[in-house]
């Protein structure tokens, strides 16, 4: 059974057309992530929620916004998409940052694509 | 901060030979090691960990070994086969703090 699950997994935009991407789980975790990865590179951390704390990488761009409604369900939204945030979005979980349970549990991506 | 820096880039294996990748570290406090699997199109997926109280781990044909002196750790696959075709990251971890990922390795493994 699908535990971390990401849709669209193929979205495609307009450049500067608003886009938001979903990610819901079923283990329940407290702490959901959202990831950039571009191709032929390493997952970019963009930001984090330990339950309804925010917590933004210093260089994620302010285009990048994210809500978490509940524990289940946490959200990306780009508010002004460019053709530089094509790219594989990625949502991961881990149970808790407290104690030491760090394993993180990645969903399957959404690629997103700026025409 | 940290930073993780993992070798080779690519490597091909023929199937049935082993594949061995190397990661290090550079902050001494990290303390979970986790190898991810990705395959084309799909998210990474967790194969194996190492925490820092653990000098090696198995599990199969994958086995994780960790020199905290050194600060390095290896992922190792025994008896390759096609299906572990893909690119592996190597991430170390800070308990409390985010992951940091190495660039990755695409292992082709060829028949």
């Amino acid at each position: 059974d699908a535990m971390v699950i990401q849709n669209p997994r193929y979205q495609v935009t307009q450049f500067g057309k608003p886009v938001t991407l979903s990610c819901s789980q079923t283990l329940n975790h407290n702490v959901m992530y959202w990831y950039q990865q571009k191709s032929s590179q390493a997952p970019k951390l963009l930001f984090h929620y330990y339950d309804k704390d925010f917590n933004n990488e210093a260089d994620t761009p302010d285009n990048f916004q994210s809500r978490r409604p509940n524990t289940s369900f946490c959200f990306l939204d780009i508010r002004s998409p460019g053709l530089g945030d094509a790219a594989m979005y990625l949502c991961a979980t881990s149970r808790d940052q407290r104690p030491r349970e760090e394993t993180q549990y990645f969903g399957p991506g959404t690629r997103l694509l700026v025409l | 901060g940290e930073n993780v820096e993992q070798h080779p880039s690519t490597l091909s294996v023929q199937e049935g030979d082993s594949a061995v990748i190397k990661c290090t570290y550079s902050d001494s406090a990290s303390n979970y090691f986790p190898w991810y699997k990705q395959e084309l199109g799909k998210g990474p997926q967790l194969i194996i960990d190492i925490r820092s109280n653990v000098g090696e781990k198995k599990d199969q044909r994958i086995a994780v070994t960790l020199n905290k002196t050194a600060k390095h750790f290896s992922l190792h696959i025994t008896e390759t086969q096609p299906e572990d075709s893909a690119v592996y990251f190597c991430a170390a971890n800070n308990y409390g703090q985010n992951f940091v990922f190495g660039p990755g390795t695409r292992l082709s493994v060829l028949p």
